[in-house]
């Protein structure tokens, strides 16, 4: 089965540190979202691209917070510098039909210390 | 703004006990709502679009309905493999740009053996 790849899985940071997690997207997918998931808010929509143009990047931080998709196979989130409450799980998602929804990757599970 | 709204928050059953979990929402003109499973440390598992009023979708144990307003999941006998947490997301209809998943912050399912 064709999968979205995250890396890395976990990530455990000091304060004040460059956070850089990584997404393949399931090739032929032109939807791209980066989500953020935590007990409190649930799951929380960050940005997304669609034919790799930025659509929406309303729900991030645009102080700290960057997403970029250098090419069709990579996504990546930045957080610069990272702080306490970023700490939480980083979804990416990739689909391109809606009747096969979107598929999500394993999450990054960030630790800001 | 899109919003979804799930309940119950948290629903414990007895193996071969059916209930259904709500979803309902508020979006200006669907484009899909979709459900989804996750369990724990992984990502969100699709399993149904729905688009229009009326339509029912089934996998298993599992039924969706849509209705104008709201979607039903409902379960019939399930077993202890269907605990897990249950999302709703909606897609609204709009202009070119608008392909933003909005998400529930779910249901969380027990089913005791």
């Amino acid at each position: 089965d064709a999968r979205v790849t995250q890396t890395p899985r976990h990530k455990v940071t000091e304060m004040g540190q460059e956070v850089t997690m990584r997404c393949q997207p399931i090739l032929g997918h032109n939807t791209v979202f980066w989500y953020r998931q935590t007990m409190m808010q649930g799951l929380e929509l960050l940005a997304y691209f669609r034919n790799r143009a930025p659509l929406d990047d309303s729900g991030m931080p645009k102080d700290r917070f960057s997403a970029e998709m250098p090419d069709a196979t990579l996504a990546t989130l930045k957080i610069q510098p990272s702080e306490p409450r970023d700490s939480a799980v980083y979804f990416c998602a990739s689909g391109s039909r809606i009747p096969y929804g979107y598929t999500f990757g394993s999450g990054t599970r960030l630790t800001v210390v | 703004e899109d919003q979804v709204t799930q309940s119950p928050e948290a629903l414990r059953l007895q193996e071969g006990e059916s209930s259904s979990l709500n979803c309902s929402y508020t979006v200006s003109g669907l484009r899909g709502l979709f459900w989804y499973r996750q369990d724990p440390g992984k990502g969100p598992e699709f399993l149904f679009t729905l688009y229009s009023a009326g339509e029912e979708k089934e996998k298993e144990r599992l039924k969706a309905t849509l209705t104008k307003k709201e979607s039903f999941l409902h379960i019939t006998a399930p077993k202890p493999e269907d605990s897990a947490t249950y999302l709703c997301a909606v897609q609204a209809r709009g202009g070119g740009s608008n392909y933003k998943l909005t998400f529930g912050k779910g249901t969380l399912l027990t089913v005791n053996p």
